[in-house]
């Protein structure tokens, strides 16, 4: 098993890029990322490392750099105040980051 | 548009049981890897356990903490997705999403509205 990492809180003003990353002890497979607003159930905003599901703002983007999976919102608005939770697997084992609140101020 | 409903939650002493339903609509049930991922109140995501379609073998898979307690299974002839828990703890209080996987990597990318389960005495 292994475990991720994310920063609990982060902050961004609205038109700016706002980056989540996500530190694994190692290297799992093909990351995934969520967006959770209160009392909503998550929605898949990044999937396979870097692949963007249809209906999803082109603002949303992942990249991947060794352990470190990250999710950058560019030109932010106020309606990406959210959670977000990263997640990979390995070995059938499914892991979630702790998730990062991001504040739209 | 894919649609999951759960339900079966509620309130269950230490040790009980309960078993969750999750009736998914406007996709092909039977073709779907199923997912029953959990949040306890205020905190993260946990995935619980899944289910590949019979066509890919109907594998179970599950999560480390739920392991030999909890079971998953499908039927495809009414669209449904189960999650029978037995030997509940208070550490099992959780929303229960059900969720599909879009590629067969994890990824899910359709969630029910979860249904709320509270262990406790």
């Amino acid at each position: 098993s292994f475990e991720l990492s994310q920063p609990p809180s982060g902050s961004v003003s609205p038109g700016q890029t706002a980056s989540i990353t996500c530190s694994g002890d190692k290297l799992g497979n093909s990351y995934a990322w969520y967006q959770q607003k209160p009392g909503q159930s998550p929605v898949l905003v990044i999937y396979q490392n870097t692949n963007r599901p249809s209906g999803i703002p082109e603002r949303f983007s992942g990249s991947i750099s060794g352990n470190t999976a990250t999710l950058t919102i560019s030109g932010t608005q106020a309606m990406d105040e959210a959670d977000y939770f990263c997640q990979a697997w390995d070995s059938s084992t499914v892991v979630f980051g702790g998730g990062t609140k991001l504040s739209v101020l | 548009e894919a649609q999951m409903v759960e339900s079966g939650g509620g309130l269950v002493k230490p040790g009980g049981s309960l078993r969750l339903s999750c009736a998914a609509s406007g996709f092909t049930f039977s073709n779907a890897w199923m997912n029953w991922v959990r949040q306890a109140p205020g905190k993260g995501l946990e995935w619980v356990a899944r289910v590949k379609s019979k066509y890919n073998g109907g594998t179970t898979y599950y999560a480390a903490p739920v392991e030999g307690r909890f079971t998953i299974s499908r039927d495809d002839s009414k669209d449904t997705l189960y999650l029978q828990m037995n030997g509940l703890k208070t550490e099992d209080t959780a929303v229960y999403y059900c969720a599909t996987e879009k590629s067969g990597n994890f990824d899910f990318n359709y969630w029910g509205q979860g249904t709320l389960v509270i262990v406790s005495s």
